[in-house]
């Protein structure tokens, strides 16, 4: 199957810092991504789904400011926490699909956000 | 009511054992369905993708649709310990391709 490269894989970082979730689809091009986030012992949570070239769309209920997307080529995506705090902390989770409709998506390996 | 119903677990077989897994959903505008693996602390993997009712097998597995019934399945044969994870049900309707997964399933395959 396809790959799909997340890093980093764990991150913890400071109250009121920013950190940033990348996520790259190795060998084919992404028109969409998705970023999910897992509590402990739950399904994946739909964030936002990531369009190449404009804005991202976003769950209701998703802070846009708070989660910053970005998905600047057909081949990265990018999830910024701002001013993270400990209820952020998370496992977090890209998706990457294809350009035809009817493919399958592919997972990233996760990030593991622990806010201190 | 949630979209896609998925008994969350733990099932616990002994090695060797035939996994039985389902998901019952309620839109029948879900038109291909998938099944996934995913250990803990790592990202789901891949593990079928069927669009049409009936069977589809790969290996140890074999996935189980019936859109009369909104219920899917997931088999899998000669069990192993390594197959001790949680399973996600996961489908898309044919428009768009956001996907609804259910809750999981805890799977443990005890030696």
């Amino acid at each position: 199957g396809a790959v799909v490269s997340q890093h980093p894989s764990r991150v913890i970082c400071k109250s009121g810092t920013s950190v940033k979730i990348e996520c790259r689809s190795l060998d084919f091009q992404a028109t969409t991504m998705f970023w999910y986030r897992q509590f402990p012992k739950q399904s994946l949570m739909l964030m936002a789904t990531s369009n190449e070239g404009s804005k991202a769309t976003y769950e209701q209920g998703v802070e846009k400011d708070k989660f910053l997307i970005n998905h600047a080529s057909l081949t990265l995506s990018t999830l910024t926490v701002t001013s993270a705090h400990p209820e952020d902390s998370s496992f977090y989770i890209c998706s990457s699909q294809g350009n035809l409709g009817d493919t399958e998506a592919f997972f990233g390996q996760g990030t593991r956000l622990t806010v201190v | 009511q949630k979209e896609v119903e998925q008994d969350p677990g733990p099932l616990s077989v002994p090695e060797g054992a035939i996994v039985s897994l389902n998901c019952t959903y309620s839109n029948s505008a879900f038109q291909y369905f998938m099944w996934y693996r995913q250990y803990s602390r790592k990202g789901p993997e891949l593990l079928m993708y069927t669009y049409s009712s009936g069977n589809k097998e790969d290996g140890r597995f074999t996935a189980q649709v019936d859109k009369s019934s909104k219920y899917i399945s997931l088999f899998i044969r000669d069990s192993q310990p390594s197959d001790s994870a949680t399973y996600l049900c996961a489908m898309r309707k044919a428009a768009g391709n956001k996907l609804t997964f259910g809750g999981g399933t805890r799977v443990l395959v005890k030696p």
